[in-house]
C-alpha cells in the first residue's frame, strides 16, 4: 500500500494564480482531511470529508475549496492564492480516529 | 470548541537524559482521543499513541510512556534515557468525531 500520497511536494505561486493541492489513499478510508501547518501554530483543520459526496469545513476553510467524488482522491482548491497561505499542507485519512498522514505539500505564494 | 496546549515550545537536553513533555486539553465532550505525533527535521509526521478518553492506563513502549490523567485534563508523553534520534517537534493533539486540533508543538534538541 502507498498510504496517502501528495502532490506535488513543492509549489510556487503568484498572488492571485490557482492551483489544486492533490491527495489520494488507498486503504479505503472514508474519512480524508487537510490542514495546514504554519510555524509556532501547529496543524489547522482546513477541511474534511466524511465520505465520497460529503464535505465539512474545519477550523479554517477560507480561501478554500473541496470536493470528494471518490473514496480515493480528496483534492484542496486554492481558486486565488494569497501570500497568507504560504504554508505546508497535510493530506490524512484516517480509520477508527487513527489520522495516517501524507508527507506535505510546501506552498509559497509570492 | 477543544484546545491543545502544549506550554514548552523548546526543550533541551543531554543525550541520556530523561525529559518529559506536556499536554494540556480542554475539551466539553465525554467522548474523545488524544494522540502524540513526532515531526522529525525530515517533515513528516509520524504517529505515536492514541488513548480514548475511557482509557486512563499509562501505557509503555520502549523508552517512551505516557501519563494520561483526566483529573488535570493532562497527557504528557516521558522520553527515558533520551537519543540524539530523539531530536524533533512533538506535538499532541485531541479528536473529537473526525475534528482534531494539534498543540503548537514542543521542539526537542538532544545533544550528544
Amino acid at each position: 500500500n502507498a498510504g496517502v500520497t501528495q502532490t506535488p511536494k513543492f509549489q510556487v505561486l503568484k498572488t492571485g494564480q490557482s492551483m489544486t493541492l492533490q491527495c489520494a489513499q488507498d486503504m479505503n478510508h472514508e474519512y480524508m482531511s487537510w490542514y495546514r501547518q504554519d510555524p509556532g501554530m501547529g496543524l489547522r483543520l482546513i477541511h474534511y470529508s466524511v465520505g465520497a459526496g460529503i464535505t465539512d469545513q474545519g477550523e479554517v476553510p477560507n480561501g478554500y475549496n473541496v470536493s470528494r467524488s471518490t473514496t480515493e482522491d480528496f483534492p484542496l482548491r486554492l481558486l486565488s492564492a494569497a501570500p497568507s497561505q504560504t504554508s505546508v499542507y497535510f493530506c490524512a485519512s484516517s480509520y477508527r480516529d487513527e489520522q495516517f498522514f501524507g508527507p506535505g505539500t510546501r506552498l509559497t505564494v509570492l | 470548541a477543544q484546545k491543545v496546549t502544549q506550554a514548552q515550545t523548546e526543550i533541551s537536553v543531554v543525550e541520556k537524559e530523561d525529559v518529559t513533555l506536556d499536554c494540556v486539553y480542554e475539551t466539553r465532550d465525554t467522548t474523545y482521543y488524544l494522540f502524540w505525533y513526532k515531526q522529525p527535521p525530515s517533515g513528516e509526521l509520524v504517529f505515536l499513541i492514541r488513548r480514548n478518553s475511557f482509557d486512563e492506563q499509562n501505557e509503555i513502549s520502549g523508552r517512551y510512556s505516557w501519563n494520561f490523567q483526566k483529573s488535570t485534563s493532562s497527557f504528557n508523553f516521558t522520553i527515558t534515557a533520551s537519543q540524539v534520534v530523539d531530536s524533533a517537534v512533538y506535538f499532541c493533539a485531541l479528536s473529537e468525531a473526525h475534528d482534531m486540533r494539534f498543540g503548537a508543538g514542543t521542539r526537542l534538541t538532544v545533544k550528544p
